[in-house]
């Protein structure tokens, strides 16, 4: 099966400083990446759809300056959270997909605690 | 599927009976429906998808019905077991290329 590796599997940070979180489809190229938040006992909000070689495109109210995505491969896509603040804290779910949205494979997600 | 933030409803059920979760969605031209499993701590898993010329499609051990009168979606797990435990959640795509949208979500818990 498609199998997608998010890295890393948690992260605790100073305000103030930057995160970077490291999303690879291990044996597929994916056309398109999306970067999901979510936060206790509440469901997956999409944040941005990344496709590699282009910008991403972000959903309405996601800062596209506080929270960059690189897609420089088609097996690596990277969500950096700068200047994070304890606001941000949340649980950050990536996932792959090697043709349409719905054969999205999901990553284990990044638990970010902001200090 | 539409999240409105609000905490997670449960379901408590005992070992081996069924199970039925229930989702609302509320986009009419929504083309498919995909339910998920969440462990803790762990990314959304696949379960089953239905089309939505369709109303109901069946798995290993869960069936989904789909009604679009009322925008209504179930999730059936047949004897259900300890290692069913997670949150489930329905999620609603327009067109294959579209966004995920995913529903509220509902705990399962499964007593032994």
């Amino acid at each position: 099966g498609a199998v997608v590796s998010q890295h890393p599997s948690r992260v605790i940070c100073k305000s103030g400083t930057s995160v970077k979180i490291e999303c690879r489809s291990l044996d597929f190229q994916a056309t398109t990446m999306f970067w999901y938040r979510q936060f206790p006992k509440q469901s997956l909000m999409l944040m941005a759809t990344s496709n590699e070689g282009s910008k991403a495109t972000y959903e309405q109210g996601v800062e596209k300056d506080k929270f960059l995505i690189n897609h420089a491969s088609l097996t690596l896509s990277t969500l950096t959270v700068t200047s994070a603040h304890p606001e941000d804290s949340s649980f950050y779910i990536c996932s792959a997909t090697r043709g349409t949205a719905l054969d999205q494979y999901f990553g284990a997600g990044t638990r970010l605690s902001v200090l | 599927g539409e999240s409105v933030g609000l905490h997670l409803p449960t379901l408590s059920v005992q070992e081996g009976d069924n199970s039925i979760i229930n989702c609302a969605y509320s986009n009419s031209a929504s083309d498919y429906f995909i339910w998920y499993k969440q462990e803790s701590g762990k990314g959304p898993q696949f379960i089953i998808d239905i089309r939505s010329n369709m109303d109901k499609r069946q798995g290993q051990r869960v069936t989904v019905l789909l009604n679009k009168t009322v925008k209504h979606l179930s999730l059936q797990i047949a004897a259900t077991q300890p290692g069913d435990s997670a949150v489930y959640f329905c999620a609603d795509l327009i067109g294959r290329g579209g966004k995920l949208i995913f529903g509220q979500g509902t705990e399962l818990s499964v007593k032994p």
